[in-house]
Protein backbone atom coordinates (compact mmCIF):
# COMPACT_ATOMS: atom_id res chain seq x y z
CA UNK A 1 0.00 0.00 0.00
CA UNK A 2 1.12 3.37 -0.28
CA UNK A 3 2.31 5.58 1.83
CA UNK A 4 3.05 9.40 2.34
CA UNK A 5 5.57 11.05 5.20
CA UNK A 6 6.29 14.38 5.18
CA UNK A 7 9.09 15.77 8.43
CA UNK A 8 9.93 17.58 10.49
CA UNK A 9 6.28 17.56 12.10
CA UNK A 10 6.98 20.82 14.13
CA UNK A 11 9.62 23.54 13.09
CA UNK A 12 10.51 27.10 15.10
CA UNK A 13 12.26 29.04 13.02
CA UNK A 14 13.26 32.52 13.22
CA UNK A 15 12.71 35.11 10.92
CA UNK A 16 15.04 35.58 7.77
CA UNK A 17 16.47 31.91 8.60
CA UNK A 18 16.17 29.55 5.65
CA UNK A 19 13.70 26.44 5.74
CA UNK A 20 13.47 22.98 4.21
CA UNK A 21 10.20 20.62 4.57
CA UNK A 22 10.86 17.10 2.74
CA UNK A 23 8.15 14.95 1.85
CA UNK A 24 8.24 11.52 0.66
CA UNK A 25 5.89 8.47 -0.91
CA UNK A 26 5.99 4.81 -0.69
CA UNK A 27 4.07 2.19 -2.83
CA UNK A 28 3.93 4.13 -6.02
CA UNK A 29 5.49 5.43 -9.33
CA UNK A 30 5.52 8.17 -10.54
CA UNK A 31 3.12 10.63 -8.62
CA UNK A 32 1.67 13.72 -8.82
CA UNK A 33 3.06 15.67 -5.47
CA UNK A 34 1.52 18.74 -3.83
CA UNK A 35 2.35 21.26 -1.40
CA UNK A 36 -0.37 22.97 0.28
CA UNK A 37 -0.70 25.23 3.67
CA UNK A 38 -3.57 25.74 5.55
CA UNK A 39 -3.76 28.96 8.28
CA UNK A 40 -6.07 28.89 10.82
CA UNK A 41 -6.94 25.69 10.81
CA UNK A 42 -9.31 26.36 7.25
CA UNK A 43 -9.25 26.39 3.93
CA UNK A 44 -6.21 24.86 1.92
CA UNK A 45 -3.97 26.93 0.03
CA UNK A 46 -2.29 24.91 -3.33
CA UNK A 47 1.55 26.15 -3.13
CA UNK A 48 3.36 24.03 -5.82
CA UNK A 49 2.70 20.99 -7.50
CA UNK A 50 4.83 18.20 -9.62
CA UNK A 51 3.88 15.69 -12.12
CA UNK A 52 7.34 14.22 -12.72
CA UNK A 53 11.45 14.84 -11.63
CA UNK A 54 11.98 18.53 -12.16
CA UNK A 55 8.68 19.64 -12.84
CA UNK A 56 7.48 22.09 -10.60
CA UNK A 57 4.06 24.30 -11.01
CA UNK A 58 4.02 27.11 -8.16
CA UNK A 59 0.07 28.86 -8.26
CA UNK A 60 0.74 31.83 -6.08
CA UNK A 61 3.87 34.18 -6.15
CA UNK A 62 5.75 33.89 -2.74
CA UNK A 63 8.68 33.68 -0.49
CA UNK A 64 8.66 29.87 -0.88
CA UNK A 65 9.92 26.98 -3.69
CA UNK A 66 9.92 23.56 -3.79
CA UNK A 67 12.16 21.03 -5.93
CA UNK A 68 11.86 17.07 -6.68
CA UNK A 69 14.98 15.93 -6.89
CA UNK A 70 13.53 12.16 -7.31
CA UNK A 71 10.04 10.81 -8.27
CA UNK A 72 8.78 10.14 -4.93
CA UNK A 73 10.35 13.42 -3.16
CA UNK A 74 9.17 16.66 -2.59
CA UNK A 75 10.96 19.27 -0.92
CA UNK A 76 9.09 23.02 -0.22
CA UNK A 77 12.48 25.63 0.97
CA UNK A 78 12.59 29.09 1.67
CA UNK A 79 16.10 31.00 1.96
CA UNK A 80 14.57 33.45 4.17
CA UNK A 81 11.50 33.09 6.06
CA UNK A 82 8.89 35.37 6.95
CA UNK A 83 6.35 35.71 9.72
CA UNK A 84 3.71 35.37 7.27
CA UNK A 85 4.96 31.61 5.98
CA UNK A 86 3.91 30.46 9.42
CA UNK A 87 0.77 27.83 9.03
CA UNK A 88 0.54 24.02 8.83
CA UNK A 89 1.92 22.80 5.78
CA UNK A 90 1.09 19.44 3.86
CA UNK A 91 2.69 17.81 1.70
CA UNK A 92 -0.34 15.03 -0.70
CA UNK A 93 0.34 12.91 -3.31
CA UNK A 94 -2.07 11.73 -6.35
CA UNK A 95 -1.91 9.31 -9.64
CA UNK A 96 -4.57 10.73 -11.55
CA UNK A 97 -5.15 13.79 -10.32
CA UNK A 98 -8.75 13.29 -9.28
CA UNK A 99 -8.14 11.56 -5.78
CA UNK A 100 -5.38 13.25 -3.40
CA UNK A 101 -4.42 11.44 0.22
CA UNK A 102 -2.42 13.97 2.39
CA UNK A 103 0.70 13.67 4.67
CA UNK A 104 0.65 14.29 8.62
CA UNK A 105 1.64 18.07 7.81
CA UNK A 106 4.02 20.02 9.52
CA UNK A 107 3.62 23.08 11.51
CA UNK A 108 6.03 25.79 11.21
CA UNK A 109 6.21 28.79 13.48
CA UNK A 110 8.20 31.99 12.26
CA UNK A 111 9.08 34.03 15.05
CA UNK B 1 -10.69 30.09 -11.06
CA UNK B 2 -13.04 27.55 -10.05
CA UNK B 3 -14.82 28.09 -6.28
CA UNK B 4 -16.60 25.56 -4.27
CA UNK B 5 -19.60 26.57 -1.59
CA UNK B 6 -19.14 24.85 1.54
CA UNK B 7 -22.05 24.88 4.15
CA UNK B 8 -22.84 25.32 6.73
CA UNK B 9 -19.48 26.84 8.16
CA UNK B 10 -19.89 25.31 11.43
CA UNK B 11 -22.33 23.23 13.30
CA UNK B 12 -22.73 22.95 17.06
CA UNK B 13 -24.54 19.57 17.54
CA UNK B 14 -26.01 17.07 20.37
CA UNK B 15 -24.42 13.61 20.68
CA UNK B 16 -26.28 11.07 18.65
CA UNK B 17 -27.92 13.62 16.23
CA UNK B 18 -27.45 13.37 12.38
CA UNK B 19 -25.52 15.88 10.59
CA UNK B 20 -25.83 16.91 7.19
CA UNK B 21 -23.63 19.38 4.84
CA UNK B 22 -23.08 19.82 1.21
CA UNK B 23 -21.35 21.51 -1.76
CA UNK B 24 -21.94 23.38 -4.54
CA UNK B 25 -20.51 24.68 -7.62
CA UNK B 26 -20.89 26.66 -10.28
CA UNK B 27 -19.91 24.44 -12.67
CA UNK B 28 -20.00 20.95 -13.66
CA UNK B 29 -17.69 18.67 -11.58
CA UNK B 30 -16.26 14.98 -12.36
CA UNK B 31 -15.57 14.50 -8.88
CA UNK B 32 -16.28 15.32 -5.38
CA UNK B 33 -14.49 14.14 -2.37
CA UNK B 34 -15.19 13.98 1.36
CA UNK B 35 -12.18 14.70 3.89
CA UNK B 36 -12.13 15.03 7.87
CA UNK B 37 -9.40 16.53 9.37
CA UNK B 38 -8.33 15.93 13.13
CA UNK B 39 -6.67 19.08 14.72
CA UNK B 40 -3.13 18.84 14.30
CA UNK B 41 -3.53 16.10 11.45
CA UNK B 42 -3.87 15.94 8.09
CA UNK B 43 -6.68 15.52 6.38
CA UNK B 44 -7.88 11.90 5.52
CA UNK B 45 -10.23 10.60 2.72
CA UNK B 46 -13.52 9.78 3.59
CA UNK B 47 -15.34 8.84 0.49
CA UNK B 48 -14.89 9.53 -3.23
CA UNK B 49 -17.41 10.03 -5.72
CA UNK B 50 -16.85 9.23 -9.31
CA UNK B 51 -20.35 9.53 -10.91
CA UNK B 52 -23.37 11.48 -11.07
CA UNK B 53 -25.96 9.80 -8.58
CA UNK B 54 -23.38 7.85 -7.01
CA UNK B 55 -24.38 7.14 -3.12
CA UNK B 56 -21.87 5.63 -1.51
CA UNK B 57 -21.28 4.60 2.14
CA UNK B 58 -18.73 4.13 4.96
CA UNK B 59 -20.34 3.44 8.04
CA UNK B 60 -22.09 6.17 9.26
CA UNK B 61 -21.06 8.41 6.37
CA UNK B 62 -23.36 8.63 3.32
CA UNK B 63 -22.20 11.19 0.41
CA UNK B 64 -24.01 11.46 -2.76
CA UNK B 65 -22.53 12.70 -6.28
CA UNK B 66 -25.69 15.34 -7.04
CA UNK B 67 -27.39 14.56 -10.31
CA UNK B 68 -26.73 18.31 -11.85
CA UNK B 69 -23.20 16.95 -11.03
CA UNK B 70 -23.10 20.66 -9.52
CA UNK B 71 -23.28 19.45 -5.72
CA UNK B 72 -22.31 16.60 -3.53
CA UNK B 73 -23.39 16.38 0.17
CA UNK B 74 -22.35 14.18 3.31
CA UNK B 75 -24.97 13.10 6.07
CA UNK B 76 -23.35 11.28 9.64
CA UNK B 77 -25.61 9.33 11.09
CA UNK B 78 -25.88 8.81 14.91
CA UNK B 79 -23.08 11.75 15.86
CA UNK B 80 -20.35 10.53 18.37
CA UNK B 81 -17.48 12.67 20.08
CA UNK B 82 -14.77 11.27 17.24
CA UNK B 83 -16.58 12.80 15.29
CA UNK B 84 -15.48 15.90 15.68
CA UNK B 85 -13.05 18.07 13.41
CA UNK B 86 -13.08 19.96 10.11
CA UNK B 87 -14.98 18.36 7.23
CA UNK B 88 -13.82 19.33 3.75
CA UNK B 89 -15.39 18.85 0.04
CA UNK B 90 -13.07 19.13 -3.07
CA UNK B 91 -13.90 18.64 -6.87
CA UNK B 92 -12.45 18.08 -9.86
CA UNK B 93 -14.14 20.31 -12.83
CA UNK B 94 -14.59 19.33 -15.73
CA UNK B 95 -12.02 19.94 -17.99
CA UNK B 96 -9.15 20.68 -14.88
CA UNK B 97 -6.46 19.22 -13.36
CA UNK B 98 -6.15 20.19 -10.17
CA UNK B 99 -8.79 19.55 -7.18
CA UNK B 100 -10.98 22.86 -5.41
CA UNK B 101 -11.31 22.16 -2.07
CA UNK B 102 -13.87 24.31 0.14
CA UNK B 103 -13.59 26.23 3.29
CA UNK B 104 -14.50 23.54 5.31
CA UNK B 105 -17.60 22.40 7.66
CA UNK B 106 -16.31 22.70 11.76
CA UNK B 107 -18.14 20.48 13.43
CA UNK B 108 -18.89 20.13 17.51
CA UNK B 109 -20.22 18.27 19.33
CA UNK B 110 -21.59 18.58 23.01
CA UNK B 111 -21.98 14.99 24.73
Amino acid sequence: SQTIHQWPATLVQPVGSPLSLECTVEGTSNPNLYWYRQAAGRGLQLLFYSVGIGQISSEVPQNLSASRPQDRQFILSSKKLLLSDSGFYLCAWSVFGNTIYFGEGSWLTVV
Amino acid sequence: GQQLNQSPQSMFIQEGEDVSMNCTSSSIFNTWLWYKQDPGEGPVLLIALYKAGELTSNGRLTAQFGITRKDSFLNISASIPSDVGIYFCAGLAQGAQKLVFGQGTRLTINP
